[in-house]
């Protein structure tokens, strides 16, 4: 069965410090990574996406990918309180369908 | 609006009664996708549609749940005869169309189902 995994948290942090975020996977074909973020009561809204090895830096957010490691993570540079939210992980799986398996998510809190 | 749109926001049903949830996806989108989320808990994948065509419905549970992408007007999900359990956030998506798993889900408002 595919998983995505991830620590439910809450994890905090205080202002201006780095949140670092982390993603196991399961299925060593899985192609295409997604951040999301999720504020209460609200839908989940694209942080970031990433496909190859290494990092990909967009602003204040830097997603890592390490295939050989089954390993994704998000780094959130000068956390700032409104990024207190919850963070999911989404991993494209290649079932022909291209599914999209969500983690549940890790719950960061900025603390001002 | 450009965006995933949703309706109704909120809807309230009484045990056994049927809910319709709708989806328009996002201009120039061809592919949706509907989740249900349970209070603090992760988004759950139901199905993936295109128009006119079931791609994986591998998430829907086997009985009461069913859902169209027609050719003309938006994705419906039906719920028949809802029971409480059935009281979610459920949330639609869509994608652009063509092939290859790089393909980036956008999301609808949500619809929150409350079954008393």
């Amino acid at each position: 069965q595919k998983e995505v995994e991830q620590n439910s948290g809450p994890l905090s942090v205080p202002e201006g410090a780095i949140a670092s975020l982390n993603c196991t996977y399961s299925d060593r074909g899985s192609q295409s990574f997604f951040w999301y973020r999720q504020y209460s009561g609200k839908s989940p809204e694209l942080i970031m996406f990433i496909y190859s090895n290494g990092d990909k830096e967009d602003g204040r957010f830097t997603a890592q990918l390490n295939k050989a490691s089954q390993y994704v993570s998000l780094l959130i540079r000068d956390s700032q309180p409104s990024d207190s939210a919850t963070y999911l992980c989404a991993v494209n799986f290649n079932t022909g369908g291209f599914k999209t398996i969500f983690g549940a998510g890790t719950r960061l809190f900025v603390k001002a | 609006n450009a965006g995933v749109m949703q309706n109704p926001r909120h809807l309230v049903r009484r045990r056994g009664q049927e809910a319709r949830l709708r989806c328009s996806p996002m201009k120039g989108h061809s592919h949706v996708y509907w989740y249900r989320q349970l209070p603090e808990e992760g988004l759950k994948f139901m199905v993936y549609l295109q128009k006119e065509n079931i791609i994986d419905e591998s998430g829907m549970p086997k009985e009461r749940f069913s859902a169209e992408f027609p050719k003309e007007g938006p994705s419906i999900l039906r719920i028949q005869q809802v029971v409480r359990g059935d009281s979610a956030a459920y949330f639609c998506a869509s994608s652009s169309p063509g092939t290859g798993s790089t393909k980036v889900q956008f999301f609808g408002p949500g619809t929150r189902l409350t079954v008393l």
